[in-house]
């Protein structure tokens, strides 16, 4: 158990409203990202984080931005939301000091856009 | 870029067989990291195996192995003694060394295993 939860677990929006997504984890890592996962597309990431204010795009960053106050909550938000949001969202950890980097995931979020 | 590549979209294997599951991924470098992961129904992912490329030994966990070719830039997962609770997707993925410490980890776009009774 890599200590991270994930909220909402299921959310339906509709098209044009914000959403935000929460990623809490309890062991102080500094590195989280999330990402998407959609059929026939794998897992692409969205954003990451490497310290708290310290962000970075991934690939597929467009329509969504994040936030990192706190070491322990990661917040990635779809300041409107459109169809092609539509997907499970996971967001993941990197343990400190880990030599290959591996991910650990939360349970991920699915979210319907209407 | 880096991509991965998993061509066989679907897989199906009786219990107790073997199964194979091919992983392949383009670089330059050449020190990397590659994973496998698992995810069964409940959407959770779960790491099965790692292997670094710096090391000639294939890596094992249990009933999973790897054959790790890096000249071919394979990576393939071997399932021995297939089980019902091995039916999931299954994601290769690809690490670069840290450079800063913001490496990302690449995945492919997954291959269903299904495990007949």
């Amino acid at each position: 158990d890599a200590g991270i939860t994930q909220s909402p677990r299921h959310k339906v929006t509709e098209t044009g409203t914000p959403v935000t997504l929460r990623c809490h984890q309890t062991e102080n890592h500094r590195y989280m990202y999330w990402y998407r996962q959609d059929p026939g597309h794998g897992l692409r990431l969205i954003h990451y984080s490497y310290g708290v204010k310290d962000t970075d795009k991934g690939e597929v960053s467009d329509g969504y931005s994040v936030s990192r106050s706190k070491t322990e909550d990661f917040l990635l938000t779809l300041e409107s939301a459109t169809s092609s949001q539509t997907s499970v969202y996971f967001c993941a950890i990197r343990p400190t000091g880990g030599r290959t980097g591996e991910l650990f995931f939360g349970e991920g979020s699915r979210l319907t856009v209407l | 870029a880096q991509t991965v590549t998993q061509s066989q979209p679907e897989m199906s294997v009786q219990e107790a067989e073997t199964v194979t599951l091919s992983c392949t991924y383009d670089t330059s470098e050449s020190d990397y990291y590659l994973f496998w992961y698992k995810q069964p129904p409940s959407r959770q992912m779960i790491l099965v195996i790692r292997q670094e490329a710096y090391k000639q030994q294939n890596a094992t966990e249990n009933r999973f192995s790897v054959n790790f070719q890096k000249a071919a830039k394979s990576f393939s997962l071997k399932i021995s003694d297939s089980q019902l609770g091995d039916a999931a997707m299954y994601f290769c993925a690809y690490r670069r060394p840290s450079q800063g410490g913001s490496e990302k980890l690449v995945f492919g776009k997954g291959t269903k295993l299904t495990v007949n009774p």
